[in-house]
C-alpha cells in the first residue's frame, strides 16, 4: 500500500522568506503522480502544484516549485517570497489510477504560518 | 459558476439519525469522489464513482451508502449516525484520462451529538 509522510506538523516563517515543506512517499509503482494541495482556514482544498513521476524536470508554478527525487521517493515543496495568504495547511498527495478513477493518498499535512 | 458544490455546508444532528449530503459538479467530469477529513485534518478517500459505477470502495462501514443518479451528482447517505462520524466530508471530481487533478467541493462539516 502507498503511504505518504509529512514529517513537519507545523512550520512558521516571516513574510517574504522562502520555506520548504518535506514529503516522502512509499510505492512500488513506477508510473504515478504527486500533488501538493493547500487548505486555508476557509477549508477549501486548492491544488498548488502537480508532478508526473516519469518527468525528471521539477514542476514550477509561479512562487511554488518542487524538488522531486524519484529514487529517494521525496517530493518537497518550496514557496519563495512567502505571503500572508500562503498561511494554510499543506497536504502532499500520491495518486494512482484505478480503472477510471484516481485514488489520492494524502500525508498528514503541515500547518504553515506566514508571519507579518 | 461553482465547479463542485455540496449541500449542506454544516450539519448538526443527533446520534442514531439518518442524514444525506449532496454533491454536484458542473465541470463535465465523469468521476466523483467522497473523502473524510477527521479532527486531526487527516484526509482519506471513501468512495469513487466513474460514469455512475462504483470504482473505489475503501473500508467504510455499511452505514455509509453513496448514490450516483448521474455523472454530475454523487450523494452520500449515512444511516444510524455515530459520534465518530463527526468530520468534514469533501466531494471531488475529475476527468478520466487527465493528469489526475481532482477538484474539491467546499466540504460539509458534520457534527453528531
Amino acid at each position: 500500500a502507498q503511504t505518504v509522510t509529512q514529517s513537519q506538523p507545523e512550520m512558521s516563517v516571516q513574510e517574504a522568506e522562502t520555506v520548504t515543506l518535506s514529503c516522502t512517499y512509499d510505492t512500488s509503482e513506477s508510473n504515478y503522480y504527486l500533488f501538493w494541495y493547500k487548505q486555508p482556514p476557509s477549508r477549501q482544498m486548492i491544488l498548488v502544484i502537480r508532478q508526473e513521476a516519469y518527468k525528471q524536470q521539477n514542476a514550477t508554478e509561479n512562487r511554488f516549485s518542487v524538488n522531486f527525487q524519484k529514487a529517494a521517493k521525496s517530493f518537497s515543496l518550496k514557496i519563495s517570497d512567502s505571503q500572508l495568504g500562503d498561511t494554510a495547511m499543506y497536504f502532499c498527495a500520491f495518486m494512482k489510477r484505478i480503472q477510471g478513477a484516481q485514488k489520492l493518498v494524502f500525508g498528514q499535512g503541515t500547518r504553515l504560518t506566514i508571519n507579518p | 459558476d461553482t465547479a463542485v458544490s455540496q449541500t449542506p455546508k454544516y450539519l448538526v444532528t443527533q446520534m442514531g439519525n439518518d442524514k444525506s449530503i449532496k454533491c454536484e459538479q458542473n465541470l463535465g467530469h465523469d468521476t466523483m469522489y467522497w473523502y473524510k477529513q477527521d479532527s486531526k485534518k487527516f484526509l482519506k478517500i471513501m468512495f469513487s464513482y466513474n460514469n455512475k459505477e462504483l470504482i473505489i470502495n475503501e473500508t467504510v462501514p455499511n452505514r455509509f451508502s453513496p448514490k450516483s443518479p448521474d455523472k454530475a451528482h454523487l450523494n452520500l447517505h449515512i444511516n444510524s449516525l455515530e459520534l465518530g462520524d463527526s468530520a468534514v466530508y469533501f466531494c471531488a471530481s475529475s476527468r478520466t484520462g487527465t493528469l489526475g487533478t481532482q477538484y474539491f467541493g467546499p466540504g460539509t462539516r458534520l457534527l453528531v451529538l
